[in-house]
């Protein structure tokens, strides 16, 4: 099974704060993702990686950027954490080619 | 409007069966699918169709495709109080990696 973790499962932050979200996927998959989930709007793409070190913007990119330095981790980074960046954090990853994702469990961030 | 959309509630007895409904205004859509979000957890892929199919079966689920309406859907048959959730429908499009979601369904099970 495929398993995809994510370092945080609640988080509280004040703003202002640099926050880094983790994802790690144990499935060698080349395609990873980051979306947020907010009520009513379903999930939004931020970003996402392709391989390690490529990465491209998604839908909603602003105020955030990502890393990935190994293909099994991709870092989600808020530079300086503001109210409207509380949400659900939901990181996934995918073979290439290969439609189908493998979403984590989710990080919910509160930002105070 | 947006690209994918879905009713934002259902509710159900337990033993009933479910329908939530999906529409998306893509053609080119390649797959479209259904994913589970029990509460406080992430996504969990149900099932999904190839666009060239009009239905699949697996066990008590249901998914019916439209083309021409571009309209899909998913049944669930004797909804149990495991069930309650909210589903999104999601569509893969030809040179876009990524998923575009719906707003999601909270289907609510009442015994």
């Amino acid at each position: 099974d495929v398993k995809v973790t994510q370092s945080s499962r609640y988080l509280v932050k004040r703003t202002g704060e640099k926050v880094f979200l983790e994802c790690v996927q144990d499935m060698d998959h080349e395609n990873m993702f980051w979306y947020r989930q907010d009520p009513g709007l379903g999930l939004r793409l931020i970003y996402f990686s392709y391989d390690v070190k490529m990465k491209e913007k998604g839908d909603i990119p602003e105020g955030y950027s990502v890393s990935r330095e190994k293909k099994e981790r991709f870092s989600l980074i808020l530079e300086s954490a503001s109210t409207n960046q509380t949400s659900m954090y939901l990181c996934a990853s995918s073979l290439p080619g290969a439609e189908t994702q493998y979403f984590g469990p989710g990080t919910r961030l509160l930002v105070l | 409007g947006e690209d994918v959309e879905q009713s934002l509630f259902l509710s159900v007895r337990e033993g009933d069966s479910s329908v939530i409904n999906c529409t998306y205004t893509d053609s080119s859509s390649t797959y479209l699918y259904w994913y589970k979000q029990e509460p406080g957890a992430g996504l969990q892929l149900l099932t999904y169709i190839f666009s060239n199919m009009d239905m699949k079966q697996d066990q008590r689920l249901t998914v019916l495709l439209n083309k021409k309406d571009k309209h899909l859907s998913l049944r669930i048959a004797d909804t149990q109080t495991g069930d309650s959730a909210i589903y999104f429908c999601a569509e893969s499009k030809a040179g876009r990696r990524a998923l575009t979601f719906g707003s999601g369904t909270r289907l609510q099970v009442q015994p």
